[in-house]
């Protein structure tokens, strides 16, 4: 079965600093990655996505992403973090193989972009 | 940007009642999806719609939920007859053939008494 985790709860950095939240997969085929954003009160917005190629994308509002197919990982980041980046992030993997048309979302990370 | 619409944004229901929720996809998508959170949480896949079928279900989605496109636009999710833990932030996306980006509504939260 396909998994996500995510694993940190939160994520706590001053505004200014370069922020990582991490994600790692597990899928038996091959994975399709995705970062979303939502904030308070609001639906998921797609940040950015990995499907095949450079293993560095860059999605919205300066983020990006990078894909490490040996550790299973799909890292989110930014070079500095701005206090309106605070948000739930969640990634996201669908199996192009195996799993038809579900996305799996892994926990979520909350982000506390502190001034 | 084109949207997902949700109505309503907020539902109150009594436990054993059946609801409703109302979703508009974006026009020319052709895969419907329901998700739904608690409680600000993980994000939970119900079902996935295409081609006038359910395509996914996950065991959440038990006899008691069913979805339709009755026409062109909508997209429905029924509950028959609710529990207190239905109790959720049920968020409707859709994408179309080529693009891998869902586009989630704003969601609405459904509140079983």
């Amino acid at each position: 079965a396909q998994s996500v985790a995510q694993p940190e709860d939160q994520v706590n950095v001053a505004e200014g600093n370069p922020l990582t939240v991490k994600c790692t997969y597990s899928v038996s085929g091959n994975p399709y990655l995705f970062w979303y954003v939502q904030y308070p009160n609001r639906g998921l917005q797609f940040l950015l996505k990995y499907i095949t190629g450079d293993n560095l994308v860059k999605g919205s509002y300066g983020f990006e992403a990078e894909f490490n197919k040996s550790q299973t990982s799909f890292h989110l980041k930014k070079p500095s973090a701005l206090v309106s980046d605070s948000a739930l992030y969640f990634c996201a993997v669908r199996d192009m193989v195996n799993y038809g048309q579900n996305f799996v979302f892994g926990p979520g990370t909350r982000l506390s972009v502190l001034p | 940007e084109p949207e997902v619409t949700q109505t309503p944004s907020h539902q109150v229901t009594q436990m054993g009642q059946e609801v409703i929720l109302r979703c508009v996809p974006i026009s020319n998508h052709l895969y419907f999806y329901w998700y739904r959170q608690i409680l600000g949480q993980k994000v939970e896949f119900l079902v996935s719609f295409y081609n006038n079928e359910i395509s996914e279900k996950s065991e959440i989605f038990d006899d008691q939920f069913s979805v339709e496109r009755p026409d062109g636009s909508n997209f429905t999710l029924k509950i028959r007859s609710t529990k207190l833990e239905d109790s959720a932030m049920y968020f409707c996306a859709s994408r179309d053939r080529e693009n891998e980006k869902l586009f989630f509504g704003s969601g609405t939260q459904l509140s079983v008494l």
